[in-house]
């Protein structure tokens, strides 16, 4: 069945950085772009980034752009996401999630489990 | 970014109720609106896509509708594990997805 996994999560000082993974399987991984989602009590369900299918074309939302970096390796058919100069209000479980496009719609679906990031001093 | 606002913010049913959801979007997105399940401790799941279109292997008492601005998520008849909070989703304006606060279904 669909399955996406998410690992890396964690306790981490302002300033530092953290790689987020997310392991894909059930699918054929390398068809699919690829989103990361978080999610805080405070702010609900943010969108944050967004990788192509072949990882050429990357997107992120304004509040990590310049931070954050999504990548892809379809061999291992694993998502990544780099954090650095991480934030206190970064702190949210973090979600992978397949894209799926129609030619007039599209939706997020499945997403993973999630992980935990807290970035407290 | 469109903003997106559900309306209740939470709501206490009985099992078998009728419960509806609304989502306002803060301009016409068409029918480019997604509503996603989340029971807690879980991942969102997907159930309508494209305002009305049922996700497959999602229960009928599930039904969505609306075009433009105004949005409702409609579950027929309330069950015990559709006590879950509902978020609604836009997929019109791509590369700023946004999501609206949630709807959290209480039991009565």
């Amino acid at each position: 069945q669909l399955q996406l996994v998410e690992s890396g999560g964690g306790v981490v000082r302002p300033g530092k950085s953290l790689r987020l993974s997310c392991a894909a399987s059930g699918f054929t991984f390398s068809s699919y772009g690829m989103h990361w989602v978080r999610q805080t009590p405070g702010k609900g369900l943010e969108w944050v980034a967004l990788v192509s299918y072949d990882g050429y074309n990357t997107y992120y939302a304004d509040s990590v752009k310049g931070r954050f970096t999504i990548s892809r390796d379809n061999s291992k058919n694993t998502l990544y996401l780099q954090m650095s100069s991480l934030k206190t209000e970064d702190t949210a479980v973090y979600y992978c999630a397949r894209f799926y496009q129609l030619p007039l719609t599209n939706w997020f679906d499945p997403w993973g489990q999630g992980t935990l990031v807290t970035v407290s001093s | 970014d469109i903003q997106l606002t559900q309306s209740p913010s939470s709501l206490s049913a009985s099992v078998g109720d009728k419960v509806t959801i609304t989502c306002r979007a803060g301009q016409s997105i068409s029918n480019f609106l997604n509503w996603y399940q989340q029971r807690p401790g879980k991942a969102p799941k997907l159930l309508i896509y494209a305002a009305s279109t049922l996700q497959s292997g999602v229960s009928s008492r599930f039904s969505g509708s609306g075009s433009g601005t105004d949005f409702t998520l409609t579950i027929s008849s309330l069950q015990p594990e559709d006590f879950a909070t509902y978020y609604c989703q836009q997929s019109y304006s791509t590369l700023t997805w946004t999501f609206g606060q949630g709807t959290k279904v209480e039991i009565k």
